[in-house]
């Protein structure tokens, strides 16, 4: 079962390049969204999904853009990477955005601006 | 603004212990708690409480909310090395956001 999948694992990058993050979930959930992980405090959200077609900002979306590609896959995309980002990023999914479902995790992402 | 605090931030035990976790909460329109257990890698749900004073247990495992003092506790009895983790806990706003505490980091010794 490979529930939610990010690519990559792991990843350098020098301060100004830019890249994404892919997420893909077969759970056939509505709602998505991707998190940052630092020492200390806890997880932080950075852009979320209600729904096929739709992002919102979360707590921390300076810097990051998201695409909504289609129900299965949200991406993240870091266009001018700064040391600040560097962090463990997770993508999640959810049935809805709603207080009753539970939300899946996927493995995470290091990614480490130098 | 809404926040989540857990405490303690970390606890070290022997294995046998039995642990309290603490997670407090001030969410605006609170809808429920989720805890999870996180290893090295993704967090893995654990609980969602919903109800005030209603146990929800998953074998030595055991967690209950209490909404009127704002809180919820995560028990862990007979503890493995296993139990090693960082917990999470989370509450969904009214905005059906979830507002995460920074966690408690568990070390069991054999």
């Amino acid at each position: 079962n490979a529930g939610v999948t990010q690519t990559p694992k792991f990843q350098v990058l020098k301060t100004g390049q830019s890249m994404t993050l892919q997420c893909a979930q077969d759970m056939n959930h509505n709602s998505m969204y991707w998190y940052r992980q630092d020492p200390g405090m806890g997880l932080r959200l950075i852009y979320y999904s209600a729904s096929e077609g739709t992002t919102d900002k979360g707590e921390v979306p300076n810097g990051y853009n998201v695409s909504r590609l289609n129900k299965r896959e949200f991406s993240l995309r870091l266009e001018s990477a700064a040391p600040s980002q560097t962090s463990v990023y997770f993508c999640a999914s959810s049935l809805q955005g709603l207080a009753r479902n539970t939300i899946y995790f996927g493995e995470g992402s290091w990614l480490t601006v130098v | 603004e809404d926040k989540v605090v857990q405490s303690p931030l970390s606890l070290v035990v022997h294995e046998g212990d039995t642990v309290t976790l603490n997670c407090s909460y001030e969410v605006t329109n609170f809808r429920s708690l989720l805890w999870y257990k996180q290893e090295k890698k993704a967090p893995t749900f654990l609980f969602m409480l919903t109800s005030s004073g209603i146990e929800k247990k998953s074998g030595r495992l055991s967690s209950i909310l209490d909404k009127k003092e704002l809180f919820s506790i995560l028990n862990i009895t007979a503890t493995q090395t296993g139990d090693s983790a960082v917990y999470l806990c989370a509450a969904y706003d009214s905005n059906y956001q979830l507002i995460w505490g920074a966690g408690t980091k568990l070390i069991i010794k054999p």
